[in-house]
């Protein structure tokens, strides 16, 4: 049971440039989420999405788009990678209910130059 | 809104130290509430949680109990040991679709 797989682990893009994660589950999970992680700040939703098919924006979701045509894939776009996305950016997925918690991926570590 | 406060860190201890990390939550109901601890270089894993009030969750020798008349659910281990180094991160679950999260506490065990 792998559980959540990110691809890549690293990554370095220079401003301008564009890129897709991917996160990946294999439990039949309804909810995935996009956060990014940055020193002093926590984590920050990005987007997220509750069922194939639908997405929807988080804290943070400006600079990124995001696409759900399998249940279990959740990818993230950058368009036009900026410095400021300079992170770690982790996904989770969950079932559906408030007594779930989330099982994350291991992160994706990116660096805009 | 709902929101979860922690305390800040870092925290250094001793191994065998006593280990309190505060939380305390907001929220117009109640909550779910978990514990999350990362590891340097992995991701977020889940510790313990508690779903309604006076649930204790526990995991590992770390407890928390869900305290609905404080609005906490601190983190307690009797013994820490150098391998408990790591970020703990409280965080809260209402009806919606996505958890709140606290920033995040250090905590460094040294021998």
């Amino acid at each position: 049971n792998a559980g959540v797989t990110q691809t890549p682990k690293f990554r370095v893009l220079k401003t301008g440039q564009s890129m897709t994660l991917l996160c990946a589950q294999d439990m039949n999970h309804e909810y995935m989420y996009w956060y990014r992680q940055d020193p002093g700040m926590g984590l920050r939703l990005i987007h997220y999405s509750v069922g194939e098919g639908t997405t929807a924006k988080g804290e943070v979701p400006d600079g990124y788009n995001v696409s759900r045509l399998k249940k279990q894939n959740f990818l993230l776009g950058l368009e036009s990678a900026a410095p400021s996305q300079t992170s770690v950016y982790f996904c989770a997925s969950r079932r559906q209910g408030v007594n779930y918690g989330y099982t994350f991926g291991s992160g994706t570590r990116l660096t805009v130059v | 809104g709902d929101s979860v406060t922690q305390m800040e860190g870092p925290v250094t201890l001793s191994e065998e130290a006593f280990l309190t990390i505060n939380c305390t939550y907001t929220a117009t109901g109640y909550p779910s509430l978990f514990w999350y601890v990362q590891y340097p270089g992995e991701g977020l894993q889940l510790l313990l949680k508690a779903t309604k009030a006076d649930d204790k969750g526990s995991n590992k020798g770390f407890e928390a109990t869900y305290r609905k008349e404080t609005t906490s659910f601190h983190l307690e281990k009797g013994s820490v040991q150098v391998s408990d180094s790591a970020v703990y991160f409280c965080a809260s679950l209402f009806t919606g679709n996505q958890f709140y999260f606290g920033t995040g506490t250090s905590l460094t065990v040294i021998p």
